[in-house]
């Protein structure tokens, strides 16, 4: 089944402004990740949390989980052109490999 | 800081032609991954690895694709007979915890 489905697919915004994309899910899961693609490079690691925290924060990034929704958020405060990227949420069936939704594509604009 | 190492970074190959693509994982890491991305499209998983075999593969690694780990640094991945819809960036992944996974940069595969 397909896990980790973001929304929206492609966000615009200001420097300054947060940036919220929105990940679903459909089965049960340990943990779910994001993770952070600039064009052309491989993915880097931004944050877990695991199905029993509701909300985890690290620097900028704030990410949030709702089992009871399936679905997760993640917000990026006072963004900067920096963070153009693609963001990705990933989850793990019990037990098995992570698994990628398709992604955000988030541009901030100076 | 350590990081996933893979080689080369672009490949260009033959349809019908066998390619192997290279990874070196970070040393103290035990499971490997390798993903693919068809461009502008989702990070696809292939398969897993962990003490020195598969551990889980999709239904994207069939016959035509095996991985091995030939000794204690480097994980790779051959594409025996490889076809133009196998054109993607292929990623390498490894981690200590099946937790957090680290990334290398990717190694485009073009198929003429």
């Amino acid at each position: 089944s397909q896990q980790g489905e973001e929304d929206p697919q492609a966000l615009s915004i200001q420097e300054g402004e947060n940036a919220t994309m929105n990940c679903s899910y459909k089965t049960s899961i340990n943990n779910l990740q994001w993770y952070r693609q600039n064009s052309g490079r491989g993915l880097v690691h931004l944050i877990l949390i695991r199905s029993n925290e509701r909300e985890k924060h690290s620097g900028r990034l704030r990410v949030t989980l709702d089992t009871s929704k399936k679905s997760s958020s993640l917000l990026i405060t006072a963004s900067r052109a920096a963070d153009t990227a693609s963001y990705f949420c990933a989850t793990d069936e019990a037990g098995t490999a992570l698994i990628f939704g398709k992604g955000t594509t988030l541009s901030v604009s100076s | 800081e350590p990081e996933v190492t893979q080689t080369p970074s672009h490949q260009v190959t033959q349809m019908g032609q066998e390619v192997i693509l290279r990874c070196v994982p970070i040393s103290n890491h035990l499971y490997f991954y390798w993903y693919r991305q068809i461009l502008g499209q989702k990070v696809e998983f292939l398969v897993s690895f962990y003490n020195n075999e598969i551990s889980e593969k999709s239904e994207i690694f069939d016959d035509q694709f095996s991985v091995e780990r030939p000794d204690g640094s480097n994980f790779t991945l051959k594409i025996r007979s490889t076809k133009l819809e196998d054109s993607a960036m292929y990623f390498c992944a490894s981690t200590g915890a099946q937790e957090k996974l680290f990334f290398g940069s990717g190694t485009q595969l073009s198929v003429l």
